[in-house]
């Protein structure tokens, strides 16, 4: 079952405006979240992370709030620029059945335009 | 900054062949994790290793085996490749089991 949901597969934005992705999970267990970049033909890139005692973490342009209550984290882009265009995949790691591992969500196509 | 060395990047293979996946950590990282992506798939974990002994198991097939090196890079092969396991194989590393993981570039595996 998919314990991390990114319901937008996909979302334009244009460039200079604000870039809101969204993800869901359902288990209560995850201690980090973290949000990945990726490029066709390459591996994920680390963006930026929560813990889950904390509700929100700002690195320059990207901002990870989180709702525990509501099991639900964004990640905000602002302002977004054309090379922000990629696919962002939420992930998280709960010390379950998974141990250390990450649990991904299905990603999110961003496209920025000009 | 050195990164995750993952070895073939591209891979063809036959049904019923095997394959071997070769991933070199980042210097000094002593965790490994191995992740499957199928095609519009998330990546899904298959097996992990820390100090060279497993240390977390996912999805991964009985078909396939993995283990951890002195020099903790890792191997993961695969036996009697099926059409399904055509795939992006990552390799992730970190330093003691941390939640940060930096990925490989992977291997592209197809499975003909």
């Amino acid at each position: 079952d998919q314990q991390v949901k990114q319901n937008s597969p996909s979302l334009s934005v244009q460039e200079g405006r604000i870039s809101i992705l969204n993800c869901d999970y359902t288990n209560s267990m995850f201690d980090y979240f973290l949000w990945y970049k990726k490029y066709p033909a390459e591996g994920p890139t680390f963006l930026i992370s929560i813990s889950s005692i904390k509700d929100k973490n700002e690195d320059g342009r990207f901002t990870v709030f989180l709702n525990k209550s509501a099991k639900h984290l964004s990640l905000h882009i602002v302002p977004s620029q054309p090379g922000d265009s990629a696919v962002y995949f939420c992930a998280a790691r709960g010390l379950g059945n998974s141990g250390y591992a990450l649990n991904f969500g299905k990603g999110t196509s961003l496209l920025v335009t000009p | 900054a050195a990164g995750v060395i993952q070895s073939p990047r591209h891979l063809i293979k036959e049904k019923r062949e095997t394959a071997t996946l070769k991933c070199y950590p980042i210097p000094r990282h002593d965790t490994v994790y191995w992740y499957q992506q199928g095609p519009g798939q998330d990546p899904q974990f298959l097996i992990s290793f820390y100090e060279k002994m497993q240390s977390d198991k996912g999805s991964i097939p009985d078909r396939f085996s993995a283990q951890q090196f002195s020099d903790y890079h890792s191997e993961l092969n695969m036996s009697s490749l099926e059409l399904g396991d055509s795939a992006l194989y990552f390799c992730a590393s970190n330093y003691g089991r941390g939640y940060e993981q930096y990925f490989g570039p992977g291997t592209r595996l197809t499975v003909t």
